[in-house]
């Protein structure tokens, strides 16, 4: 079993509400990824770090930022939530070994009214 | 990392062997083949991965061309569990992020 936690697994917002997605992993893995999926569709990268104070964004254009302050956490932000912010949102770390696999947590779902 | 072509979408009867093509023909000598799938809306799961030979885990077996061109994922007796989109993909690891593409839904039928 993969120790990487994400919370709120489900959130309901108003329109301009700022939010944080939380991704804890307890693994000591270095790398840390983000990536959106709408139902039915494609997974997205949009934010990853190779470590501490390394963010980068990813394939995908999003108005969410990242930190990386300690290994073990990456927060994902929106200062103000619209309704195309909904989406399910996956994150995932991954260790040192050079192919070493992706771990995945449950995910947060969120719905911006 | 390399393009990888799969069908869209496969059915496989329960307790048959599930075979799923991927195409690959424009990998590089230092990309590995993986899998992973995804079931309903969790998160992706490893499955396999592989660089030039053949691989076999707990979990499916991967075959790899001889040219590295195409490779297929064999679960050997498909359960109804086993229903999910399944995504290979070329990836040279290190520090590249992975990135997804739309993989083939697999329908496990009773």
């Amino acid at each position: 079993e993969a120790d990487i936690y994400q919370t709120p697994r489900y959130l309901v917002i108003g329109t301009g509400k700022k939010i944080t997605l939380e991704c804890s992993q307890t693994m000591g893995h270095d790398k840390m990824y983000w990536y959106q999926q709408d139902p039915g569709m494609e997974l997205h990268l949009i934010h990853y770090s190779y470590g501490v104070n390394s963010t980068e964004k990813g394939d995908l254009s999003s108005e969410s930022t990242v930190s990386r302050i300690r290994t073990e956490h990456f927060p994902l932000t929106l200062e103000s939530a619209r309704p195309s912010h909904t989406s399910q949102y996956l994150c995932a770390s991954r260790g040192l070994v050079p192919t070493g696999e992706l771990f995945f947590g449950e995910g947060s779902r969120l719905t911006v009214l | 990392d390399a393009k990888t072509t799969q069908p869209t979408s496969m059915d496989c009867a329960e307790g048959r062997a599930a075979n799923l093509p991927c195409n690959h023909s424009t990998i590089s000598g230092n990309e590995y083949v993986y899998w992973y799938r995804q079931i309903h809306s969790q998160g992706p799961q490893y499955i396999i991965h592989g660089l030039k030979n053949n691989e076999t885990n707990e979990m499916a077996s991967l075959i790899i061309t001889e040219d590295r061109k195409s490779s297929t994922l064999i679960l050997p007796h498909a359960t109804l569990r086993d229903t999910a989109v399944y995504y290979c993909i070329a990836w040279k690891s290190g520090n590249t992020p992975l990135v997804f593409g739309k993989g083939t839904r697999l329908s496990v039928i009773a």
